[in-house]
């Protein structure tokens, strides 16, 4: 089993939709959980953060850690075609991040 | 301006050759990574360096190998034995070790081995 499981995609969605991108991670222990934007042929760039469970806003984007089930989420709300990259979750075990395969968005005009 | 450079952009390679792709930052960073991606399986890692001097394998270590004489620079070698090379190589930094969830990745290295 994969540390960090995440579906590739793509997703394709219009403009102005909510978005939900989802990982489920297997080790219990982990407590920093990242996403990642990464647009074509670029390095991917920090998006948020989250220690331990909870929720974390930052303008339209959410993101949300479910500790008991081992689920983490981002939302997008009122995507835009400037959203459409790949988005990778991420867990860091103390010395290394361990990513997720990302998951391909497209958001249509 | 602060970042990570990573050169050349496009490298084409015969197979039997090693190859070495460069990675400097200028954020004095004290932790270096190296990763590489392929299609629908996100970063890999393969090596990392968390101080100069020292360095611990990744993942994927076999066929590679790396060197972290200076803070800022964080080579990595492709050679002969690593049986597929072609991919998209991606180095990052990141400060001391508690905050290394938040790393800095350069633009990245597409080689491609035929």
């Amino acid at each position: 089993q994969k540390e960090v499981e995440q579906d590739p995609g793509p997703l394709s969605v219009p403009e102005g939709a909510i978005v939900s991108l989802n990982c489920t991670y297997s080790n219990s222990a982990f407590q920093y959980f990242m996403w990642y934007r990464q647009y074509s042929r670029k390095g991917p760039e920090l998006l948020m953060y989250t220690y331990s469970s909870g929720n974390k806003e930052d303008g339209r984007f959410t993101a949300q850690v479910d500790k008991s089930s081992k689920y983490i989420s981002l939302f997008i709300r009122d995507s835009q075609p400037s959203d459409s990259a790949t988005y990778l979750c991420a867990i860091y075990d103390g010395n290394k991040l361990v990513f997720g395969a990302g998951t391909i968005l497209r958001v249509k005009s | 301006d602060g970042g990570i450079t990573q050169s050349p952009k496009y490298l084409f390679r015969k197979e039997g050759q090693n190859v070495t792709l460069s990675c400097e930052q200028n954020l004095n960073h004290d932790a270096m990574y190296w990763y590489r991606q392929d299609p629908g399986q996100g970063l890999r890692l393969i090596y990392y360096s968390q101080i100069v001097n020292d360095f611990q394998k990744g993942d994927i270590a076999e066929g590679y190998s790396v060197s972290r004489e200076k803070k800022e620079s964080f080579p990595l070698t492709v050679t002969s034995a690593q049986k597929n090379p072609t991919a998209f190589y991606l180095c990052a930094s990141t400060t001391a070790s508690g905050f290394g969830y938040e790393q800095y990745f350069g633009p990245g290295t597409r080689l491609t081995v035929t």
